[in-house]
């Protein structure tokens, strides 16, 4: 099994719904990230959390929430989808302990969403 | 800010050439440099690292980087490739407190 699960792992959707993507992790990391991707921009960061209670805006925050459930979840709201959030999500996670001071994520397969 | 730019945004090259993706970062502080790789529908993996020591990094699948402080470069090299490294790569830089920021991405493509 994927240290790092993402749910759905695509979806397609109507202008206006209000979409939720889960992530879960068994690595027992305290850091957790969402990042999106799009051709020719490689990954931008939308929101991340360095515990439970500690919930940071990324690079292009609007649009998007977040809900830090537990250590091992962190989940991404799309709140009135629009087709500019057509895009491949990821999840990532890292250890404070190491990873946080260099940087090193660990990612999830990716969440392929399309905003019709 | 720190920043990275990935010079190529696809390489195709022959099964069994040698390969080379280029980075240049720019940041005013000291860096950590990674190279990720992300192979169809699939999340991104490490391939390598720098974060201190020797500015030549070898990686998984072969792949080895060389650090240069003075160029703000770390480009990825590989001297035969495989169909199997047919993938996008990324390149990340990390300074101080900030957060990883990703290059734009290298695809890149391996004819027979």
């Amino acid at each position: 099994d994927a240290d790092v699960t993402q749910t759905p792992r695509n979806r397609i959707t109507k202008t206006g719904k209000r979409i939720m993507l889960e992530c879960s992790q068994t690595k027992g990391h305290d850091r957790m990230y969402w990042y999106r991707q799009d051709p020719g921009l490689g990954l931008r960061l939308i929101y991340y959390s360095f515990d439970v209670k500690d919930i940071n805006k990324g690079e292009i925050s609007d649009g998007y929430s977040v809900s830090r459930q537990a250590q091992a979840k962190f989940s991404l709201s799309l709140e009135s989808a629009i087709p500019n959030q057509t895009a491949l999500y990821f999840c990532a996670t890292s250890d404070s302990t190491s990873g946080g001071k260099t940087g090193e994520l660990f990612f999830g397969e990716g969440s392929r969403l399309t905003v019709l | 800010a720190q920043s990275v730019t990935q010079l190529d945004s696809q390489v195709p090259v022959f099964e069994e050439a040698p390969v080379e993706l280029r980075c240049n970062y720019s940041s005013s502080v000291s860096v950590y440099l990674f190279w990720y790789v992300q192979y169809p529908n699939q999340g991104l993996q490490l391939l390598l690292k720098y974060l201190s020591g020797s500015t030549l990094v070898k990686g998984i699948n072969g792949f080895e980087a060389e650090f240069n402080k003075s160029q703000t470069s770390f480009h990825l090299r590989k001297p035969s490739v495989h169909i199997s490294d047919t993938a996008e790569y990324f390149c990340a830089v990390k300074s101080g407190a900030q957060k990883l920021v990703f290059g734009q991405g290298t695809r890149l493509t391996i004819n027979p």
